[in-house]
C-alpha cells in the first residue's frame, strides 16, 4: 500500500513565524499535492508537482510556498504564519498515469494563535 | 471554472437501508471518476473509482457512472453505522493533471 506520511498531527504556531509542513511519500509517485480543508468550504488546492524541482500553482497559493527537492518528498512552507491560515492540511500524492485516484496522508491540524 | 457539485446533506439513512449519494459535474471531457468517504477528523480515503458508463460493484458498494447526464452517484446497501461519514465525489481534470473535489455529503446512519 501507498504510504504518504505528513510529519506532525497537531502543530500550534504563533503568528508571523515561519511553518514548514513535511510530507514522504514511499511508492515513488511523481505528483504530489498540498490541500488545505476548512468547514463549508471542502478540499482547495494550493500547490502541486508533478516532478522534482517542478511546482504548479493551485487554486489558494497565496502565503504558502512549496519546496520539492527529492521526489517523495514535498514540503508546504508559511512564509509568515497568519491565523486565516488555521486548517487542517492535507498532502496527497499520485502516479504520473491519466487515471487513477490519490493517496492522501493523515493531515496536519494546524492551529496559528 | 470545473465544478463538481454534491448535495451537502446531511443524509439520515436507518441502519440496514440502502444509501443513495450523488454528483454532478461540469467538465465533459473527464475520464476518471472517485468516491471518498472521510470520517470526522480524519483524512480521506479512496473507497471507488469509476472509469466508464453504467455500474461497477465492490462489496457493498457500487459507483455508477452516466456521462451523457455528467452524473456519478455511489449506492451503499445494507447500510452499517460505521458507513456515517462524509462522502467526497472527485472527478479527474481533463486538461491537467489533477483531481477536483466536491464539498461532500455528510450521511449519517441511524440505528
Amino acid at each position: 500500500d501507498v504510504k504518504v506520511t505528513q510529519s506532525s498531527r497537531y502543530l500550534v504556531k504563533r503568528t508571523g513565524e515561519k511553518v514548514f509542513l513535511e510530507c514522504v511519500q514511499d511508492m515513488d509517485h511523481e505528483n504530489m499535492f498540498w490541500y488545505r480543508q476548512d468547514p463549508g468550504l471542502g478540499l482547495r488546492l494550493i500547490y502541486f508537482s508533478y516532478d522534482v524541482k517542478m511546482k504548479e500553482k493551485g487554486d489558494i497559493p497565496e502565503g504558502y510556498s512549496v519546496s520539492r527537492e527529492k521526489k517523495e518528498r514535498f514540503s508546504l512552507i508559511l512564509e509568515s504564519a497568519s491565523t486565516n491560515q488555521t486548517s487542517m492540511y492535507l498532502c496527497a500524492s499520485s502516479p504520473p498515469q491519466e487515471v487513477g485516484g490519490y493517496t492522501f496522508g493523515s493531515g496536519t491540524r494546524l492551529t496559528v494563535v | 471554472q470545473k465544478e463538481v457539485e454534491q448535495n451537502s446533506g446531511p443524509l439520515s439513512v436507518p441502519e440496514g437501508a440502502i444509501a443513495s449519494l450523488n454528483c454532478t459535474y461540469s467538465d465533459r471531457g473527464s475520464q476518471s471518476f472517485f468516491w471518498y468517504r472521510q470520517y470526522s477528523g480524519k483524512s480521506p480515503e479512496l473507497i471507488m473509482s469509476i472509469y466508464s458508463n453504467g455500474d461497477k460493484e465492490d462489496g457493498r458498494f457500487t459507483a455508477q457512472l452516466n456521462k451523457a447526464s455528467q452524473y456519478v452517484s455511489l449506492l451503499i446497501r445494507d447500510s452499517q453505522p460505521s458507513d456515517s461519514a462524509t462522502y467526497l465525489c472527485a472527478v479527474r481534470d481533463s486538461s491537467a493533471s489533477k483531481i477536483i473535489f466536491g464539498s461532500g455529503t455528510r450521511l449519517s446512519i441511524r440505528p
